[in-house]
C-alpha cells in the first residue's frame, strides 16, 4: 500500500517548457488536490477533483491545468513555466471532502530557470 | 473566502517545555480545523482536528482547543522533545465543497 505517489521528485525547466507532474493513490479516494507550498505562505490549493472525470479551480489555479481521467490518477500540467512557479507541489487525497484528513504525496520541487 | 492567521512564525523552545501556536479565522461558519505536521523534507501529515461541537481535543501530549466566539484555536504541545521539532499548519473549513484553508506555517524548534 504506497498511499499516494508523485513524479516526478524533482525537475529543472526554463522558462516556457512545459512539464507533467503525475500524481497517483491506491487508497481508492474519491477526492484529489494538488497543493503548491512556497516559503512563509504555507500550502495553497492550485486544483481539485471530486472524482473521475471532474476538475475545479482552488485558490491559485493561473498557469495550470489538470486532468483526472483515471479515479487514482491526478495530473498537473504547466504549459508554459514561468519563474514565479518555482516551488514544491503535494499532492493529496482524502476520502472525505472538506472535513477529512488528506494523505499527501512527499513532493515535487520544481525550479524554473 | 476563508483566511487564516497563524502565529508565531517561528518558535524555540527547551526540551520538556510546552509550546502554543495559535490560528485565528474569518469565516464564522468555518467547522473543521486540523493541524499538519511536517518534518523538513518530509510530507505534511494529519496530527489532530476538532470540529466546531466540541472545544478540546486531546491525544497524548498534543491538545486543540478551539474558541468559536473569538474564532481562534490553538495546538498546545506539552513536554516537548527533539522530534517535536518541524513545521505545523492549521486550517479551517466550512465544508459544503469549500476546500480547507491553511495557515502560513510555524517552524517549532526544540533546543536540547
Amino acid at each position: 500500500n504506497a498511499g499516494v505517489t508523485q513524479t516526478p521528485k524533482f525537475r529543472v525547466l526554463k522558462t516556457g517548457q512545459s512539464m507533467t507532474l503525475l500524481c497517483a493513490q491506491d487508497m481508492n479516494h474519491e477526492y484529489m488536490y494538488w497543493y503548491r507550498q512556497d516559503p512563509g505562505m504555507g500550502l495553497r490549493l492550485i486544483h481539485y477533483s471530486v472524482g473521475e472525470g471532474t476538475t475545479a479551480k482552488g485558490e491559485v489555479p493561473d498557469g495550470y491545468n489538470v486532468s483526472r481521467l483515471k479515479k487514482q490518477n491526478f495530473l498537473l500540467g504547466l504549459e508554459s513555466a514561468a519563474p514565479s512557479q518555482t516551488s514544491v507541489y503535494f499532492c493529496a487525497s482524502s476520502f472525505q471532502p472538506d472535513t477529512g484528513e488528506l494523505f499527501f504525496g512527499e513532493g515535487s520541487r520544481l525550479t524554473v530557470l | 473566502g476563508e483566511n487564516v492567521e497563524q502565529h508565531p512564525s517561528t518558535l524555540s523552545v527547551q526540551e520538556g517545555d510546552s509550546a502554543v501556536i495559535k490560528c485565528t479565522y474569518s469565516d464564522s461558519a468555518s467547522n473543521y480545523f486540523p493541524w499538519y505536521k511536517q518534518e523538513l523534507g518530509k510530507r505534511p501529515q494529519l496530527i489532530i482536528d476538532i470540529r466546531s461541537n466540541v472545544g478540546e481535543k486531546k491525544d497524548q501530549r498534543i491538545a486543540v482547543t478551539l474558541n468559536k466566539t473569538a474564532k481562534h484555536f490553538s495546538l498546545h504541545i506539552t513536554e516537548t522533545q527533539p522530534e517535536d521539532s518541524a513545521v505545523y499548519f492549521c486550517a479551517a473549513s466550512t465544508g459544503g465543497g469549500n476546500k480547507l484553508t491553511f495557515g502560513t506555517g510555524t517552524q517549532l524548534k526544540v533546543e536540547l
